[in-house]
């Protein structure tokens, strides 16, 4: 059955540091999403994408968060200059069409560190 | 802004008594999806309503939508300790992403 992926599934970082989270969404899926999850907390959205462009974000989603589809498989979240509480589980996620109509499935995630 | 709130957010109950979640909604929703997270794992998919009043059914969960479209439940029957994990609603009021609840974390004990 296919699935999302996302790598690493930990990643320790000093605060200030730029990292980059990874996914590869189900290769049909049309739109792409992250969200995070701070331990113990609610999911929480982040932003979505499709067609190559952003088409939603939240408050959290500032100017330190960026995403990218660099190539036709791979979707990207980059946080240039990480923080104490940027610490927490990121998930990627994707689904055929409009998500908010349709089912969202999401990768087992990359917990993000910052020390 | 737009808020779920879900009740009770912590939930202990023995195998095979029922369960329920409640999630309300601040503003009328389009849509609900519900995901269930076991520990350590991901949001997965349990259902989407739709429609105002709808009730839908999984084996032994049922799923309620509200009138007003800003209420919903999950109701368990005669829960099994495969069923732990925290269960969230997702809502959609006008943009195109999900606002998840706050969660309800069940916890079945043998």
């Amino acid at each position: 059955e296919p699935e999302v992926t996302q790598t690493p599934s930990h990643q320790v970082t000093q605060m200030g540091q730029e990292v980059i989270l990874r996914c590869v969404p189900i290769s049909n899926h049309l739109y792409f999403y992250w969200y995070r999850q701070i331990l113990g907390q609610k999911v929480e959205f982040l932003v979505s994408f499709y067609n190559n462009e952003i088409s939603e974000k939240s408050e959290i989603f500032d100017d330190q968060f960026s995403v990218e589809r660099p190539d036709g498989s791979n979707f990207t979240l980059k946080i240039r200059s990480t923080k104490l509480e940027d610490s927490a589980m990121y998930f990627c996620a994707s689904s055929v069409r409009q998500g908010s109509y349709n089912e969202q499935f999401f990768g087992p995630g990359t917990r993000l560190t910052v020390l | 802004g737009q808020q779920v709130m879900q009740i009770p957010q912590y939930q202990h109950v023995q195998e095979g008594e029922d369960f329920t979640t409640y999630c309300n909604s601040s503003t009328t929703l389009s849509n609900i999806q519900w995901y269930k997270q076991r520990p350590g794992g991901h949001p997965v998919f349990l259902i989407q309503l739709v429609k105002s009043g709808e009730v839908k059914k999984q084996k032994r969960l049922t799923f309620q939508f509200g009138e007003a479209k800003k209420n919903s439940s999950l109701h368990i029957t005669a829960t099994q300790t495969t069923d732990v994990g925290t269960y969230f609603c997702a809502g959609k009021a006008g943009a195109n992403n999900l606002f998840f609840g706050t969660g309800t974390r069940l916890t079945v004990i043998p």
